[in-house]
C-alpha cells in the first residue's frame, strides 16, 4: 500500500502568491516524522522542514509552514509568497517507527511552476 | 560547510563497464544511505551505512556494490549495468540513522548504454 499520497502532479502558481501542496500519508504507527524536500532540475534533494507526530504545533520554516492534520493524516505543505526560485520538484516523505528507524518513505512528488 | 558532495555529476557507461559513484559528507554524519531515483517512480532506499556497517540492503542486485571506508565516505561500485538502471543515484547522511533529518547531495545521472 502506498505509505504517502501526492495527488497532485504539477501546479502552477503566481510569483508572490501562496501555493498549498497536498501530503496524505498511511500508518499505524503512533511515532512517525513528516518530512518536506525540495528538488529542483539541479537533481538535490533539499530538505525544507519536518513535523513530529507528536509536535503539538505545526511546524514553520520561513515561507514554508506544514499544515498537520493528524485525525485526516494529512501534512500539507504551505509556500507564502511564491518566487522563480521556488520552481521545482517537491516531495513528501514519512519515517515510521523510534528514532532508531531510518526508512523513508517518498510520495511522487508535485512539480511546481512559478510563473512571473 | 559543503555538505554532501557527490562525484561524478553525470555518468554515461556501457553494460560491460565497471565504474564507481562516490559521495562524501563534511557534516560529521554518522550513517549514510545511497537511493535510486528513477523516472516517475518515488525514490528507493538501496543501501544504509551505520557507522561504516551496512545495516540494510534493499534487495539490490548485486552489480551494484557499495563500499563505506569510514563515516564520511560511501561509494557505488558499478559493474555489468542494464539500461533499465540509468537513474539518478542520490547519496544522503544523518547524525545517526534514526536522526530524523536526511540531507543528500546532488546526485550522479547514470546513463547505461
Amino acid at each position: 500500500a502506498q505509505k504517502i499520497t501526492q495527488t497532485q502532479p504539477g501546479m502552477f502558481v503566481q510569483e508572490k502568491e501562496a501555493v498549498t501542496l497536498d501530503c496524505t500519508y498511511d500508518t499505524s504507527d503512533p511515532s512517525y516524522g513528516l518530512f518536506w524536500y525540495k528538488q529542483p532540475s539541479s537533481g538535490e534533494m533539499i530538505f525544507l522542514i519536518y513535523q513530529g507526530s507528536y509536535d503539538q504545533q505545526n511546524a514553520t520554516e520561513g515561507r514554508y509552514s506544514l499544515n498537520f492534520q493528524k485525525a485526516r493524516k494529512s501534512a500539507n505543505l504551505v509556500i507564502s509568497a511564491s518566487q522563480l526560485g521556488d520552481s521545482a520538484m517537491y516531495f513528501c516523505a514519512m519515517r515510521e517507527g523510534e528514532r532508531n528507524d531510518y526508512k523513508l518513505s517518498f510520495g511522487a512528488g508535485t512539480t511546481v511552476t512559478v510563473r512571473a | 560547510e559543503t555538505g554532501v558532495t557527490q562525484t561524478p555529476r553525470h555518468l554515461v557507461m556501457g553494460m560491460t563497464n565497471k565504474k564507481s559513484l562516490k559521495c562524501e559528507q563534511h557534516l560529521g554524519h554518522n550513517a549514510m544511505y545511497w537511493y535510486k531515483q528513477s523516472a516517475k517512480k518515488p525514490l528507493e532506499l538501496m543501501f544504509v551505512y551505520s557507522l561504516e556497517e551496512r545495516v540494510e540492503n534493499n534487495s539490490v542486485p548485486s552489480r551494484f556494490s557499495p563500499e563505506c571506508p569510514n563515516s564520511s565516505h560511501l561509494f557505488l561500485h558499478l559493474h555489468t549495468l542494464q539500461p533499465e538502471d540509468s537513474a539518478l543515484y542520490l547519496c544522503a547522511s544523518s547524525q545517526e540513522k534514526g536522526e530524523e533529518t536526511q540531507y543528500f547531495g546532488p546526485g550522479t545521472r547514470l546513463l547505461v548504454l
